[in-house]
């Protein structure tokens, strides 16, 4: 089955600083990258997301990289705020049936 | 437009007992995904539901099950539940119809087993 890796496990920046976050993963055939930040004690929510067919996808502070051939994914937050302390996690659908598998998940602590 | 809907939001159960949850998906949506959250296996994947059809199913134990309705909501069922058991059951909903449907999650069913 698929397997996705995600590092770093923790991650401190400064405000203003760029956050970046590194995923891989191992079956070819998966073809959906979501990102999701959960907040403490609420539910994921969907930050941005990246198929297969695109190499960068961008929204505001907030962009997303696919190397399909090396199989890594990364997502990339500039000008880092309080508010986006939380945890996130990055995923892959290899299934084509909504199933995600998700990596071990980032503590992202942005200090003011 | 509602978001995806669970109840109970918390739950205590006694080891051995068993327990349902529910999950009501977007209006039109017709997946319906189930996941475990703990914090030492992090998100695992349980099973997808599509028109009432299991099409996908992690690996869990058979004590894990669920279903869905006509209506497209979906309950999971745990029983004989373990200490190990406890996590925030998140249910999903999506389209379901293509690869890479954007998957929206609920706010999660917190379960604790003593």
């Amino acid at each position: 089955g698929e397997n996705v890796e995600q590092h770093p496990s923790t991650l401190s920046v400064q405000e203003g600083d760029s956050a970046v976050i590194k995923c891989t993963y191992s079956d070819s055939a998966s073809n959906y990258f979501p990102w999701y930040k959960q907040e403490l004690g609420k539910r994921p929510q969907l930050i941005i997301d990246i198929r297969s067919n695109v190499g960068e996808k961008k929204d505001q502070r907030i962009a997303v990289t696919l190397n399909k051939t090396a199989k890594h994914f990364s997502l990339h937050i500039t000008e880092t705020q309080p508010e986006d302390s939380a945890v996130y996690f990055c995923a892959a659908d290899h299934s084509g049936y909504s199933t995600l598998t998700f990596g071990k998940g980032t503590m992202l602590l942005v200090s003011p | 437009k509602a978001g995806v809907t669970q109840t109970p939001r918390y739950l205590i159960k006694t080891r051995g007992q068993q327990v349902t949850l529910s999950c009501s998906p977007i209006s039109g949506h017709r997946s319906v995904s189930w996941y475990q959250q703990t914090p030492g296996q992090g998100l695992q994947f349980l099973f997808e539901y599509f028109s009432e059809t299991q099409r996908n199913k992690g690996n869990f134990p058979g004590r894990f099950s669920g279903r869905q309705f006509s209506n497209s909501r979906s309950e999971m069922n745990v029983s004989t539940l373990e200490l190990g058991d406890s996590a925030l059951y998140l249910c999903a909903s999506s389209t379901g119809t293509a690869s890479g449907n954007t998957i929206y999650f609920g706010e999660g069913s917190w379960l604790t087993v003593v």
